[in-house]
């Protein structure tokens, strides 16, 4: 039970260069997340997605873009890294709904130089 | 809109002492409750979570919540730490609304002493 997934681990990137962090999961959750992580600042969402093809802002989505065509996959695209974006990105999932608990990825750490 | 404070950013405790980590939330209507436990280098585990019912519940790991809805607090504890409990954990609320989403507190970072 591989649960969820995300890759790379670790990514060093340079400002302006697109960059994609990967999210799958194996338990057909409708819904998942992402959020990034900051000393000081928590956890944040940065977009959610209710199911394929449907996909909405969180509370820092700038810079950010993301698809849902798979239900299994939700990726994550820096357009042009900028390093205000060096951070600890997770992926989450809910089968439940949005107010429900999510279970998380291992992380990505991203450093954009 | 939900708010979830968790007052003590780090606590210290010794081996095999007790433990109590405060959580206080804001939700205008029946809150769902959790707390997640994250360890260095990793994501955040499910310990616990209350909907309804027994206010007291039982998570992984030997620890348990108690929802007080008088004090709108949800405070995490645990009869003997071990020296393996070391990490960061979050209370965080979300609730029955359809649009509400589940926030997160700032996290405790729990400190054991040997």
């Amino acid at each position: 039970d591989a649960g969820i997934t995300q890759s790379p681990r670790y990514k060093i990137t340079e400002t302006g260069r697109q960059v994609t962090l990967m999210c799958h999961q194996t338990w057909s959750h409708s819904y998942m997340f992402w959020y990034r992580q900051d000393l000081g600042h928590g956890l944040r969402l940065i977009y959610y997605s209710a199911a394929a093809d449907i996909t909405d802002k969180g509370e820092v989505p700038d810079g950010y873009v993301v698809s849902r065509s798979k239900t299994e996959n939700f990726p994550l695209t820096l357009e042009s890294a900028t390093r205000s974006q060096t951070s600890v990105y997770f992926c989450a999932s809910s089968g439940s709904g949005l107010g429900y608990e999510q279970y998380f990825g291992p992380g990505t750490r991203l450093t954009v130089t | 809109a939900q708010s979830v404070t968790q007052p003590d950013i780090h606590i210290t405790v010794s081996e095999g002492a007790s433990l109590e980590l405060r959580c206080n939330y804001s939700y205008g209507a029946t809150p769902y409750l959790f707390w997640y436990v994250q360890s260095p280098g990793q994501g955040l585990q499910l310990l616990l979570k209350y909907f309804s019912g027994d206010t007291l519940v039982q998570g992984i790991k030997g620890f348990e919540a108690e929802f007080k809805r008088s004090q709108s607090s949800f405070n995490l504890r645990k009869p003997s730490v071990h020296w393996s409990d070391a990490a960061e954990y979050f209370c965080a609320v979300g609730g029955e609304n359809r649009d509400d989403k589940i926030i997160f507190g700032k996290g405790t970072r729990l400190h054991i002493l040997p």
